[in-house]
């Protein structure tokens, strides 16, 4: 099994859909978690951390369950310009190694 | 906004030729990392480095090297490249203080 699995979709969605993705995880030491974004042949950029409570920035919502594994990054009203793969990643405490999913795509149509 | 640049976009060489690859942050980012990126493996740790002269091997360091002589510089050497080494080569970079990490804008290279 791999420590951090994603579906790697493409999810196709209509413009102005919401759209969610899950990312689950093997390791129950895992401290710290993010969602990169990759645009096709560009480098990951980081769109979001992903904190225990939960957390927002504009359209895009992270939240983290520590009991079943997994971290979800939710899309509200998606744009054309939010086409691109969402990598999943996770970090363990006193490491500096990231652990990526190997992504899932999501194209937004028009 | 941090920088971190990679010497080529696009590479091509020959199986057996020596390959270097450069990577350079302008953070004063003690933490530097290469990644190769292949269709549906995704990011695979090659090595890291978290300080001057110090390296580490990450999860596929098998035909590869680095070199880092100088904090903003980080160098992927392939000894003698082979077909499989085909690859997008990521590098990224990280403050000691953070866990963010950076990356440059990746090398697509083809071995013949």
């Amino acid at each position: 099994r791999k420590e951090v699995e994603q579906d790697p979709g493409p999810f196709n969605v209509p413009e102005g859909a919401t759209v969610a993705f899950n990312c689950t995880y093997s390791n129950s030491a895992s401290q710290s978690f993010f969602w990169y974004r990759q645009d096709c042949r560009k480098e990951p950029k980081l769109l979001m951390s992903v904190y225990s409570s939960g957390n927002e920035d504009g359209r895009f919502t992270a939240q983290l369950n520590r009991a079943s594994q997994y971290i979800s990054l939710l899309i509200r009203d998606s744009k054309l310009s939010d086409s691109a793969t969402y990598l999943c990643v996770v970090t363990y405490s006193g490491t500096y190694k990231y652990i990526f999913g190997t992504g899932t795509r999501l194209k937004v149509l028009a | 906004d941090v920088k971190v640049t990679q010497s080529s976009r696009y590479l091509v060489k020959r199986t057996g030729e020596k390959v270097f690859l450069e990577c350079v942050q302008d953070m004063d980012h003690e933490n530097m990392f290469w990644y190769r990126q292949d269709p549906g493996l995704g990011l695979r740790l090659i090595y890291f480095s978290y300080d001057v002269k110090m390296k580490e091997k990450g999860d596929i360091p098998e035909g590869y090297s680095v070199s880092r002589e100088k904090k903003e510089r980080f160098s992927l050497i392939l000894e003698s490249a082979s077909t499989n080494q085909t690859s997008m080569y990521l590098c990224a970079s990280m403050s000691q203080n953070a866990a963010t990490q950076y990356f440059g804008p990746g090398t697509r290279l083809l071995v013949l």
